[in-house]
């Protein structure tokens, strides 16, 4: 079964600085997608970024991108000028079941602070 | 612009009763989910459903119960309502096959069972 670890419940950072979060995922699949989805308090469940298991490059997405390690199945989060309203949970997501296409498997989550 | 609608927003249940959450979509997604995200935890698969008149089992299916008779409409049925299940569900859709595809969220429920 996939599994998806996110080793850092909280992190807090500076307003206008930068953080990372990490993300290691198991699999059997050979070629997937991987997800992290934003959380705020208003509970919604946002995408900000993917990433294509097959690609060598990491995906960006204006403030946001991807640090992905294939043969490590490390899949971090930077997020670079951090403002107030970054300030969330962070869920690395995964695909559950090939069959099941994209049906994903949730890490436990990090909860970002952001400092002003 | 409705997108996946969620009802009720909250419910309180006593220990052994039954409800029907619901959930409709209005963007002709095939692929409908069910997930729960305990206090502190990421989210969870329930069931899921790749069309009309198909079902699965997801990660943690144990005391519910789906049906999917309209592209639209996914319910999902708590048998016998037991204080473990206290939870918020969200249900989500997407519009195709592949592993590409980004879910989309409805706005959950809090399900507290006393």
């Amino acid at each position: 079964a996939q599994t998806v670890t996110q080793s850092q419940p909280e992190m807090s950072v500076q307003e206008a600085e930068t953080v990372t979060l990490s993300c290691t995922y198991d699999t059997s699949e050979s070629d997937y997608y991987l997800f992290w989805y934003k959380q705020p308090p208003s509970r919604q469940m946002i995408l900000v970024i993917r990433q294509e298991a097959y690609k060598q490059q990491n995906a960006t997405e204006n403030r946001f991108s991807v640090n992905f390690q294939k043969a490590a199945k490390s899949f971090s989060l930077k997020i670079s000028d951090s403002q107030l309203g970054d300030a969330a949970m962070y869920f690395c997501a995964v695909p559950l079941l090939s069959r099941a296409g994209n049906m994903l498997t949730f890490g436990g989550g990090t909860r970002l602070m952001v400092k002003p | 612009n409705a997108g996946v609608t969620q009802t009720p927003k909250f419910q309180v249940l006593k220990t052994g009763q039954s409800m029907t959450l619901q959930c409709a979509q209005d963007m002709n997604h095939e692929y409908m989910s069910w997930y729960r995200q305990d206090p502190g935890m990421g989210l969870r698969l329930i069931h899921y459903s790749v069309g009309a008149g198909i079902t699965d089992q997801g990660e943690v299916p144990n005391g519910y119960n789906v049906s999917r008779s309209t592209t639209e409409d996914f319910p999902l049925r708590l048998l016998s309502a037991a204080p473990s299940q206290t939870s918020v569900y969200f249900c989500a859709s997407s519009h195709r096959e592949g592993a590409n595809e980004k879910l989309f969220f409805g706005s959950g429920t809090q399900l507290s069972v006393l």
